[in-house]
């Protein structure tokens, strides 16, 4: 099975700041007949469903905003969130879809310094 | 707009059963991959079964193997799970997930989600 590992576990950033999110996958999941990583990421707000905000490592879902941004250097994972806002608050998960069983990070938890 | 209406959970015993199903709409179900994911109280996302826009696939986690049963009803636009042998640690919320990208026998997609349907196993 790929494992996630995503840090760190929580962080507390200042209104208006840089959050940065890491996943690193233990195995490649960039699929090489499309060059496409198989990641994403979605926010899960206090008793609501999971949120896709990112999927092949980089798309951003429509309609969620452009200060929530994905990217990758090989089997490392970011998630940036540019300028946090109050609605951010929330649990972020990375989940890699290129192989069974699909596997999620363990989650990081965002909240207002 | 997507819509996944999931509906079935409740109490049950340890070694009990329960059938779990998901209505969809918004979308054409018989084009894409649909999936099951849990999260029990307090704890993480966890991918339980998969299968694919046909039905000819299905995938499971090596955890609910031979006591989960995935299916879908592409002319009653419905994702079902049969589950069977019921243990404590099958506790959680789960979700019916539908596959972002659509393909014909493949599941490897980034998922949208439904609101989930809470499983309780306790004597």
């Amino acid at each position: 099975d790929i494992v996630m590992t995503q840090s760190p576990d929580s962080l507390a950033v200042s209104l208006g700041e840089r959050a940065t999110i890491n996943c690193k996958s233990s195995q490649s999941v960039l699929y090489s007949s499309n060059n496409k990583n198989y990641l994403g990421w979605y926010q899960q707000k206090p008793g609501q469903p999971p949120k896709l905000l990112i999927y092949w490592a980089s798309n951003r879902e429509s309609g969620v905003p452009d200060r929530f941004s994905g990217s990758v250097s090989g089997t490392d994972f970011t998630l940036t969130i540019s300028s946090l806002q109050a609605e951010d608050v929330a649990v972020y998960y990375c989940h890699q879809y290129y192989s069974t069983p699909q596997t999620f990070g363990q989650g990081t938890k965002v909240e207002i310094k | 707009e997507v819509q996944l209406l999931e509906s079935g959970g409740g109490l049950v015993q340890p070694g009990g059963s329960l059938r779990l199903s998901c209505a969809a709409s918004g979308f054409t179900f018989s084009s894409y991959g649909m999936n099951w994911v849990r999260q029990a109280p307090g704890k993480g996302l966890e991918w339980v079964s998969g299968i694919s826009s046909g039905g000819g696939s299905a995938h499971y986690a090596e955890s609910v193997k031979g006591r989960f049963t995935i299916s879908r009803d592409n002319s009653r636009n419905t994702l079902d799970l049969q589950m069977n042998s019921l243990r404590v640690e099958d506790t959680a919320v789960y979700y019916c997930a539908k596959a972002l990208m659509s393909y014909s026998s493949s599941i490897a997609s980034a998922v949208q989600w439904g609101q989930g349907t809470l499983v309780i196993v306790s004597s």
